[in-house]
C-alpha cells in the first residue's frame, strides 16, 4: 500500500514563527502536492512538484514556499506564520503516468496548524 | 477557469438507504477525469471512484456508483445500502490531464442508525 506520512498531526505556532511541515511518501511517486483545507472552500492547491528540485505554484502560494531535495520528501515552509494560515494542511503524491494515467492522488493524514 | 461545485454542504441518510451526492463542473476540455474522494472523521482521504470522460459507461465500485452526464457537466455519486462507515466528508474532484486536481467544497454525509 502507498503510504504518505506527515510529520505532525497537530501543531501550534506563534505569529511570525518559521514553520516546517514535512511529508514523506514511500512509493517512489514523482508528483507531490501540498493543499490547505478550509470549511466551505474544499482543498486548495498551494504548491506541487513533478520531480526533485522542481516546484510549481498552485492556486494560493502566497506566504508559502516548498523544498524537494529528495524524491520521497516534500516540505512546506511558512516563512513567517500568520493567523490566516491557521488551517488543515494535506500532502499528497501520485505517479507521473503516461498512456492511460489514473491521476489518483494518495493523501497523508493531514496537519492541523494553529497560529496564535 | 475550471471549477467544481458541490451545492450540498451537509446531507444525512438512514442506514441501509440510498443517497445521492451532487457535483457539477465547468471546463472547455473534452478529455478529463472526475473523482469522488472520501475523508472519514480524523482519517486519511481515500479515492472512492473515478470516471474517465471519454467513457460513456458510468463507473461503479461495489455500493458506489456515479451518474456522469457529460453534456450537463454533472457527476453525482450514489451510495446504496448506506453503512455507518460511510459517514464522512465527500469531495468531488476534476483533472484535465495535468495531474493537478481541482476540488469542490465538500459534502458532509451523516449516516444515521
Amino acid at each position: 500500500d502507498v503510504k504518505v506520512t506527515q510529520s505532525s498531526r497537530y501543531l501550534v505556532k506563534r505569529t511570525g514563527e518559521k514553520v516546517f511541515l514535512e511529508c514523506v511518501q514511500d512509493m517512489d511517486h514523482e508528483n507531490m502536492f501540498w493543499y490547505r483545507q478550509d470549511p466551505g472552500l474544499g482543498l486548495r492547491l498551494i504548491y506541487f512538484s513533478y520531480d526533485v528540485k522542481m516546484k510549481e505554484k498552485g492556486d494560493i502560494p502566497e506566504g508559502y514556499s516548498v523544498s524537494r531535495e529528495k524524491k520521497e520528501r516534500f516540505s512546506l515552509i511558512l516563512e513567517s506564520a500568520s493567523t490566516n494560515q491557521t488551517s488543515m494542511y494535506l500532502c499528497a503524491s501520485s505517479l507521473a503516468e503516461t498512456g492511460s494515467p489514473s491521476y489518483e492522488q494518495y493523501f497523508g493524514p493531514g496537519t492541523r496548524l494553529t497560529v496564535t | 477557469a475550471q471549477t467544481v461545485t458541490q451545492s450540498q454542504p451537509e446531507m444525512s441518510v438512514q442506514e441501509a438507504e440510498t443517497v445521492t451526492l451532487s457535483c457539477t463542473y465547468d471546463t472547455s476540455e473534452n478529455n478529463y477525469y472526475l473523482f469522488w474522494y472520501k475523508q472519514p472523521p480524523s482519517r486519511q482521504m481515500i479515492l472512492v471512484i473515478r470516471q474517465e470522460a471519454y467513457k460513456q459507461q458510468n463507473a461503479t465500485e461495489n455500493r458506489f456508483s456515479v451518474n456522469f452526464q457529460k453534456a450537463a457537466k454533472s457527476f453525482s455519486l450514489k451510495i446504496s445500502d448506506s453503512q455507518l462507515g460511510d459517514t464522512a466528508m465527500y469531495f468531488c474532484a476534476f483533472t484535465s490531464n495535468t495531474g493537478k486536481l481541482i476540488f469542490g467544497q465538500g459534502t458532509t454525509l451523516q449516516v444515521k442508525p
